[in-house]
């Protein structure tokens, strides 16, 4: 089965420290990958994707991930976390079925607390 | 420009009721989802549509009906509401590449009595 795999439930990290949310993947071919971030009652808001190229990508307000073709990872990473990024962090992947895109298959999020 | 926009923001039922969730976008998106997020389970897609007149289910479909009569609309229809459709529910829509993003609304949040 398709799955998308957020192993911490919560990261705590101290402002100004670097800040890892990680995510691993089970998908078939070459999956597009997302992250979202989730504000208190408020939608989704787009952060950064990898599509093919450079296995560094750069997204909004300072994130940015990793993308482990071998293991199957997309790690994302802030060089110095604010208190302002306290939120709810989803990593997405859309499968690839024989020529065509699937719907995107969401991880069950990770709460960021960045703490002052 | 408006985005994704969902109503209502709130809504408490009793077991039965039936309802409509609505969702509209301006950005002229083919693409249109629903998604439920329950606590820990991260968010399941439940119908989506391509373009209009063309809808399919997601992984949670039952209970839950759909229809695409234009490109900017995209209602969500509870027949007979329950108490596990109790939830937060989103609306995403996306231009036509598979590459792009989703725009989500701000969310509907309904309990079901």
């Amino acid at each position: 089965a398709q799955s998308v795999a957020q192993p911490e439930d919560q990261v705590n990290v101290a402002e100004g420290n670097p800040l890892t949310v990680k995510c691993t993947y089970s998908v078939s071919g070459n999956p597009y990958l997302f992250w979202y971030v989730q504000y208190p009652n408020r939608g989704l808001q787009f952060l950064l994707k990898y599509i093919t190229g450079d296995n560094l990508v750069k997204g909004s307000y300072g994130f940015e991930a990793e993308f482990n073709k071998s293991q199957t990872s997309f790690h994302l990473k802030k060089p110095s976390a604010l208190v302002s990024d306290s939120a709810l962090y989803f990593c997405a992947v859309r499968p690839y079925y024989g020529g065509s895109q699937g719907n995107l298959i969401f991880g069950k999020g990770t709460k960021l607390s960045v703490k002052p | 420009n408006a985005g994704v926009t969902q109503t209502p923001k709130f809504q408490v039922l009793k077991t039965g009721q039936s309802m409509t969730l609505q969702c509209a976008q301006d950005m002229n998106h083919e693409y249109m989802s629903w998604y439920r997020q329950d606590p820990g389970m991260g968010l399941r897609l439940i119908h989506y549509s391509v373009g209009a007149g063309i809808t399919d289910q997601g992984e949670v479909p039952n209970g839950y009906n759909v229809s695409r009569s234009t490109t900017e609309d995209f209602p969500l229809r509870l027949l007979s509401a329950a108490p596990s459709q109790t939830s937060v529910y989103f609306c995403a829509s996306r231009d036509g590449p598979n590459t792009g993003e989703l725009f989500f609304g701000e969310g509907s949040r309904l309990t079901v009595l």
